[in-house]
């Protein structure tokens, strides 16, 4: 079992639509990244939490410790959302997810 | 400030060929990171840096070699290119580990025939 599981692995939208990622993790962590790697591009840094919620534009994470669990939200998504989305727990070093492959259809 | 610069953006290599792969942060970060993201498998840490003088191994190391001699920089090495090493290549660097973030590297694309 990898230490960070995302889900779902593919999503496919209409614009306009509420998307929800989710991250699940198992090590200890200092804290919780989000990600998001356009198709051939680079990787640019979303969010970090280490706990409660953030909120940048359009884009909301958070983050339960407890329960080891954090979600990316996109609301009133667009086709420029389309990308794919990854979250890392950060201790020692980063631990990746498999990414979340998002589509959104105009 | 430029961020995290990696050079190149692309490069084919052939087998047993030696290459750097070079990585410059104008940040004054103390912690640096290379990755290579293979569809399937996600990103994986190669090598890292917790500061000048000092590295040690990620994940998958073999084949790459790492030095720190300064803050800025933190060139990898692959010592004699195999196809398994063809892959995309990040860099990233954070102030130090802990609750900061981290910012990548444009990527290098790299083809070993």
């Amino acid at each position: 079992k990898n230490e960070v599981e995302q889900s779902p692995q593919n999503l496919t939208a209409q614009e306009g639509e509420f998307i929800t990622i989710n991250c699940s993790y198992s090590v200890g962590i200092s804290a919780l990244h989000w990600l998001q790697q356009h198709p051939g591009g680079g990787i640019v840094s979303l969010f970090m939490l280490s706990s409660g919620k953030k909120k940048h534009g359009r884009l909301i994470a958070t983050i339960n410790i407890q329960e080891k669990h954090s979600s990316l939200h996109i609301t009133a998504s667009h086709p420029r959302d389309s990308a794919v989305y990854i979250c890392a727990a950060s201790a020692q070093k980063l631990v990746f997810g498999q990414g979340t492959r998002l589509t959104i259809n105009p | 400030n430029a961020g995290v610069t990696q050079t190149p953006k692309f490069q084919v290599l052939k087998t047993g060929q030696s290459m750097t792969l070079q990585c410059a942060q104008d940040m004054n970060h103390e912690y640096m990171s290379w990755y290579r993201q293979d569809p399937g498998m996600g990103l994986r840490l190669i090598h890292y840096s917790v500061g000048a003088g000092i590295t040690d191994q990620g994940e998958v190391p073999n084949g790459y070699n790492v030095s720190r001699s300064t803050t800025e920089d933190f060139p990898l090495r692959l010592l004699s290119a195999a196809p398994s090493q063809t892959s995309v290549y990040f860099c990233a660097s954070t102030r130090t580990l802990g609750n900061y973030g981290y910012t990548f590297g444009s990527g290098t694309r790299l083809t070993v025939v």
